[in-house]
C-alpha cells in the first residue's frame, strides 16, 4: 500500500487550537478521512474531505487539503480535554491505507 | 446502537492455539474489512471481502483465514497464533456502489477484540 505519514505526538493547553498534520502518497484517492481513536475502543469516523476540495468545515474541526503536495490537516478549535487521543489520517479508494496517528494530549 | 459488533472485546489464548474473533453488523454494507493494530502503529489491512469475493492483502501470513457466511458476518481465524499476533482486531464496514465502484466514503469500525497470546 501507499504510505501515510503523520506526526506522532502534539500536546496543547484546552482553549488551543491543535493542528494535526498528514502526508499521503495516493493520488487516486477519492477521499481523504480523519479518524479518532480513544484508548481501548476501535476507530471513529471524524471527518472526510472530497480530494476535489480544499477546505471543509465541520463545526470545531477544519480540514485542509492541498493536493499538490500531498498534505492534509486537521484544525481542532478550542481544544477540549476530551479531545485527547489519537488521530489517523487515511486515504485510499477500495482500502484505505492509515497513518501512525498523532496523539494528542490536551493538558487543562 | 452499536452498528459493527465485534466479540470477544478481549481473547487470550495459548501459544499455538487456534482463535476466532466475530464480526456482525447490522448496516447491510457489502464490504468488510479486518484490521490488524498493534500498540503505536497504523492499523495494517489483512483482508477485506466485497460482496463474497475474498481480498487478501500480499503480506497477510497463511496463519490467517477468513470466512464471510453471509452479508451480516464475517470472522478472522488464527489457525496457529504466535507471540507475534497479540494485537487489537478491528472489523471495519463500507457500502461501494457497484458499477461505478463509488463509496459513501466511510468506514464504521467496531470496537476490537483485544487478542493476547500466551
Amino acid at each position: 500500500g501507499e504510505d501515510v505519514e503523520q506526526s506522532l505526538f502534539l500536546s496543547v493547553r484546552e482553549g488551543d487550537s491543535s493542528v494535526i498534520n498528514c502526508t499521503y502518497t495516493d493520488s487516486s484517492s477519492t477521499y481523504l478521512y480523519w479518524y479518532k481513536q480513544e484508548p481501548g475502543a476501535g476507530l471513529q469516523l471524524l471527518t472526510y474531505i472530497f480530494s476535489n476540495m480544499d477546505m471543509k468545515q465541520d463545526q470545531r474541526l477544519t480540514v485542509l487539503l492541498n493536493k499538490k503536495d500531498k498534505h492534509l490537516s486537521l484544525r481542532i478549535a478550542d481544544t477540549q480535554t476530551g479531545d485527547s487521543a489519537i488521530y489517523f489520517c487515511a486515504d485510499g479508494y477500495s482500502t484505505l491505507t492509515f497513518g501512525k496517528g498523532t496523539m494528542l494530549l490536551v493538558s487543562p | 446502537d452499536a452498528m459493527v459488533i465485534q466479540n470477544p472485546r478481549y481473547q487470550v489464548t495459548q501459544f499455538g492455539k487456534p482463535v476466532t474473533l466475530s464480526c456482525s453488523q447490522t448496516l447491510n454494507h457489502n464490504v468488510m474489512y479486518w484490521y490488524q493494530q498493534k500498540s503505536s502503529q497504523a492499523p495494517k489491512l489483512l483482508f477485506h471481502y466485497y460482496d463474497k469475493d475474498f481480498n487478501n492483502e500480499a503480506d497477510t501470513p497463511d496463519n490467517f483465514q477468513s470466512r464471510r457466511p453471509n452479508t451480516s458476518f464475517c470472522f478472522l481465524d488464527i489457525r496457529s497464533p504466535g507471540l507475534g499476533d497479540a494485537a487489537m482486531y478491528l472489523c471495519a464496514t463500507r457500502k461501494i456502489m457497484g458499477g461505478t465502484g463509488m463509496s459513501t466514503g466511510e468506514l464504521f469500525f467496531g470496537e476490537g477484540s483485544r487478542l493476547t497470546v500466551l
